[in-house]
């Protein structure tokens, strides 16, 4: 158990229906992540809060919108998605200071499938 | 751009055994940060150890220990006294130290680890 929690554990969809990732961690962390690890392929940066802000968007097609209301949730709104898009999503948290307390702790994942 | 490289897909080690898993990368930054991560069957990707680059010592987490050569841009992790529970994939990743916002991490692709009873 690492303080960082995300449900669904497992999803299905079809490509025209909306859904909702959840993260949330209870860590006091003040950046948190998505990541997308596909079969055979390393883990993928998606998008990266600081502080609620948006700092990094790794050219993530816009199917893919994320939402940080604060520092302890994250969210990955999901709108007509491919089957390419079928994946395992990962979030992380971190502390903003740097160093080694910026160490990124990840949740269990979303196991996502399109059909 | 940093890239981190795991040329071994896959490792086998006997329970009790040494086993040790390779790593490069290739960075123009001279402060940085390196991890192996462990995701076992359940997805979890858990922190296995971590090294700051401007420290010459190898870190050391109980069974677990790194040889980091920074001059050959080599960070491999082995793992001693092997546990059925040590199997896993191994991820190795880095980070830049640089820049005052957080930093991705850059994953390497991996090496699946099987113990043998």
């Amino acid at each position: 158990e690492t303080g960082v929690t995300q449900t669904p554990r497992h999803l299905v969809m079809g490509m025209t229906n909306k859904k909702s990732l959840k993260c949330e961690q209870h860590l006091g962390h003040n950046a948190m992540y998505w990541y997308k690890q596909s079969a055979k392929k390393p883990l993928e940066l998606m998008f990266v809060y600081n502080f609620k802000e948006q700092t990094e968007n790794n050219s993530v097609p816009s199917r893919f919108s994320p939402e940080c209301p604060n520092s302890s949730h994250l969210f990955l709104h999901l709108h007509t998605l491919q089957p390419e898009d079928s994946a395992l999503y990962l979030c992380a948290s971190s502390r903003r200071s740097g160093g080694a307390l910026e160490t990124q702790y990840f949740g269990p994942g979303t196991r996502l499938l399109v059909l | 751009a940093q890239t981190v490289t795991q040329s071994q897909p896959e490792m086998s080690v006997q329970e009790a055994e040494t086993v040790t898993l390779s790593c490069t990368y290739d960075t123009s930054e001279s402060d940085y940060y390196l991890f192996w991560y462990k995701q076992p069957p359940s997805r979890q990707m858990i922190l296995v150890i971590r090294q700051e680059a401007y420290k010459q010592q190898n870190a050391t987490e109980n069974r677990f220990s790194v040889n980091f050569q920074k001059a050959a841009k080599s960070f491999s992790l082995k793992i001693s006294d092997s546990q059925l529970g040590d199997a896993a994939m191994y991820f190795c990743a880095y980070r830049s130290a640089e820049g005052g916002s957080a930093r991705q991490l850059t994953f390497g692709s991996g090496t699946q680890l099987t113990v043998l009873p």
